[in-house]
């Protein structure tokens, strides 16, 4: 059975970085997409970008300029790294992974394993 | 961004009620349209994806219709754990997937 777990700090600091990383266990990093959605009290549910299986990874068009996510299938672990951080980035931020079903030719995407959430704080 | 709009975005219910929830999309998204349950402090789960495609393992009181902009997550008969939040997702759009706001159903 498929897990996943985010870790990362807890609080910081307003202009810095934030790097988080989701561990995959029980099962492969490889032939799937792997994503970053965040939530908070302000804005709900946020798809934060995707990267895919095959092909190039893609983001919300909000966050493209700030995020970057990647993946390492030697520790089968798949990262988030978001610059220049606001107290606007506050939110419990999840990692996902991405299923999909083919239907009549269409590609169907839909989050399958989620992990429990971390939640990232940004203040002085 | 495809918006997406949840209606009601809270109703109260018992035990045994039937509850529908609506999603509309602000363009036609076909059937890409996926449904999340989510309790307090845990992450959501995965109940329907293609808009009427149950996944394994939810209690098939729980179906999904709908195509176009508007769609609809019916609970037949609610249980004691369906209390909880409910959202929908469109993956029509795939460089930017958007969620509706949930619904809370207490």
């Amino acid at each position: 059975q498929v897990q996943l777990q985010e870790s990362g700090p807890g609080l910081v600091q307003p202009s810095e970085t934030l790097s988080l990383t989701c561990t995959v266990s029980g099962g492969s990093i490889t032939g799937y997409s792997w994503t970053w959605i965040r939530q908070s009290p302000g804005t709900g549910l946020e798809f934060i970008g995707c990267f895919p299986h095959s092909g190039s990874t893609y983001y919300s068009p909000s966050l493209r300029s700030r995020a970057s996510i990647s993946v390492d299938a030697s520790t089968t672990q798949f990262s988030l790294r978001l610059t220049s951080l606001t107290p606007a980035d506050t939110a419990v931020y999840y990692c996902a992974r991405v299923n999909r079903q083919v239907i009549f030719s269409n590609y169907y995407y839909y989050m399958d394993v989620w992990g429990k959430g971390t939640t990232v704080t940004v203040s002085s | 961004d495809i918006q997406m709009t949840q209606s009601p975005s809270s109703l109260s219910a018992s035990v045994g009620d039937r509850v529908s929830i609506t999603c509309r999309a602000a363009q036609s998204i076909d059937n890409f349209l996926n449904w999340y349950q989510q309790k307090p402090g845990k992450a959501p789960q995965l109940l329907i994806s293609a808009a009427s495609n149950l996944e394994s393992g939810v209690p098939s009181r729980f179906s999904g219709s709908g195509s176009g902009t508007d769609f609809t997550l019916t609970i037949s008969s609610l249980h004691p754990e369906d209390f909880a939040t409910y959202f929908c997702q469109q993956s029509y759009s795939l460089l930017s997937w958007t969620f509706g706001q949930g619904t809370k159903v207490e």
